[in-house]
Parts: C-alpha cells; sequence; structure tokens
C-alpha cells in the first residue's frame, strides 16, 4: 500500500458525460501527479501539482482540467466523454516540489470505461 | 526530447531461471533519474528503484539487481531465481530537467511483460 488513494476504482459511464476522478496523496506529500495508462498510449503523464499550484502540463487533452485543493488533494474532471477516454487514470505523489528525481509514489487507480 | 524504450514486449521463464530486462534511454540532461516500477495483475504501480545519472554502482536487493549503463544508456533490471509471484509488467521510467519545464513528469517505457511458470 503506497499510501496514495484514488476513487472510485471503477466508473462505467456514456459517451458525452463528465466524471470526475479523486486522488489523495500520502501523508506529507505535497506534489501530485495525474497520469493516463492505455493501450495504444501506454503511460502518459497529464499534469503535475504542488501545494496547489499547477506545475507541469503534458499530453492532457482541452476536455479534462485538474486542480489540487488546500488540503492537498486532488481531483481530475473529464468532460465530453469520448470512447478513447476508456482507460487506468493513475495519480502519484511525492513528497516535496515535484522537480526531477523524486520518487513518485502511485495510488491504485481509476478504471474508467466509456461506453 | 526524453524516451524510453524496452525493446522486449513480453518474456516468459519458468520458475528459479534467471531474467534480465533491458531499458534504454535517450536524454539530452546529464543530471537524470531513472525509475523502476512493477505492475502486477491487481494493477497498482510499485515503485522499485531510483537511480541518478551520477551513481553508477550497480544495485542489488534481495534477488532483484540493476546495471546502470551511461556508456550505452542502459539500466537493466534483474531478476535471479525467478518465482512466480514475479510475474508482473515492469516499467522503465526517466525523469530529467529538460531544460526545467518538465519538473517531475515522467517518461515511461512501453514495459515488458514477465510471465514465471511453475
Amino acid at each position: 500500500d503506497s499510501g496514495v488513494t484514488q476513487t472510485p476504482k471503477h466508473l462505467i459511464t456514456a459517451t458525452g458525460q463528465r466524471v470526475t476522478l479523486r486522488c489523495s496523496p500520502r501523508s506529507g506529500d505535497l506534489s501530485v501527479y495525474w497520469y493516463q495508462q492505455s493501450l495504444d498510449q501506454g503511460l502518459q503523464f497529464l499534469i503535475q501539482y504542488y501545494n496547489g499550484e499547477e506545475r507541469a502540463k503534458g499530453n492532457i487533452l482541452e476536455r479534462f482540467s485538474a486542480q489540487q485543493f488546500p488540503d492537498l488533494h486532488s481531483e481530475l474532471n473529464l468532460s465530453s466523454l469520448e470512447l478513447g477516454d476508456s482507460a487506468l487514470y493513475f495519480c502519484a505523489s511525492s513528497v516535496a516540489s515535484g522537480r526531477a528525481g523524486e520518487t513518485q509514489y502511485f495510488g491504485p487507480g481509476t478504471r474508467l470505461l466509456v461506453l | 526530447a526524453q524516451k524510453v524504450t524496452q525493446a522486449q514486449t513480453e518474456i516468459s521463464v519458468v520458475e528459479k531461471e534467471d531474467v534480465t530486462l533491458d531499458c534504454v534511454y535517450e536524454t539530452r540532461d546529464t543530471t537524470y533519474y531513472l525509475f523502476w516500477y512493477k505492475q502486477p495483475p491487481s494493477g497498482e504501480l510499485v515503485f522499485l528503484i531510483r537511480r541518478n545519472s551520477f551513481d553508477e554502482q550497480n544495485e542489488i536487493s534481495g534477488r532483484y539487481s540493476w546495471n546502470f549503463q551511461k556508456s550505452t544508456s542502459s539500466f537493466n533490471f534483474t531478476i535471479t531465481a525467478s518465482q512466480v509471484v514475479d510475474s508482473a509488467v515492469y516499467f522503465c521510467a526517466l525523469s530529467d530537467l529538460a531544460g526545467g519545464t518538465s519538473y517531475g513528469k515522467l517518461t515511461f517505457g512501453q514495459g515488458t511483460i514477465l510471465t514465471v511458470h511453475p
């Protein structure tokens, strides 16, 4: 158990809908990262937050957004869902500002299925 | 740009065999960090090891060992006397400075599926 929690574990929804994935980092960690794992794209970095501020952006679609709250939990919002958004979404956390080299500990993931 | 290549898509071995998972990386930075993660059938990603670019010493942890060679840009992972519980997908990942813009972004390889048969 990494100490990172993600809810829900599974999510089934329809195209065009909007969902929110939630992540709580390990106690004391200030940085949160979101990754998407799909069969065709593999594991892709989406976005990173440090202490409430966005730090880095990866291949995140405009239909996707995220934020980190004052209590350091983070939410990833996915809207206008398409079939291709079906994937496993991971949250990870690290202890400090999230610079290169910090070990990221991953949550169990949220498996999203868009029908 | 950062890139990680795990050329072996799938490896199948019999229990007690040794197995090496290959990882080759590309980066323009002189300071970078390499990681290995394990993804068992249950799906979570488990951290195994972190290595920085200035430390080329090989590392051993129980049945696991890692061979880092900057000259060939490789960071290979060996499991000695494999066990059925080692069956998983293994990912190699790279984190570099990328001009200060990447922060902690991890670039992952495509993963190697390891199956250990009893």
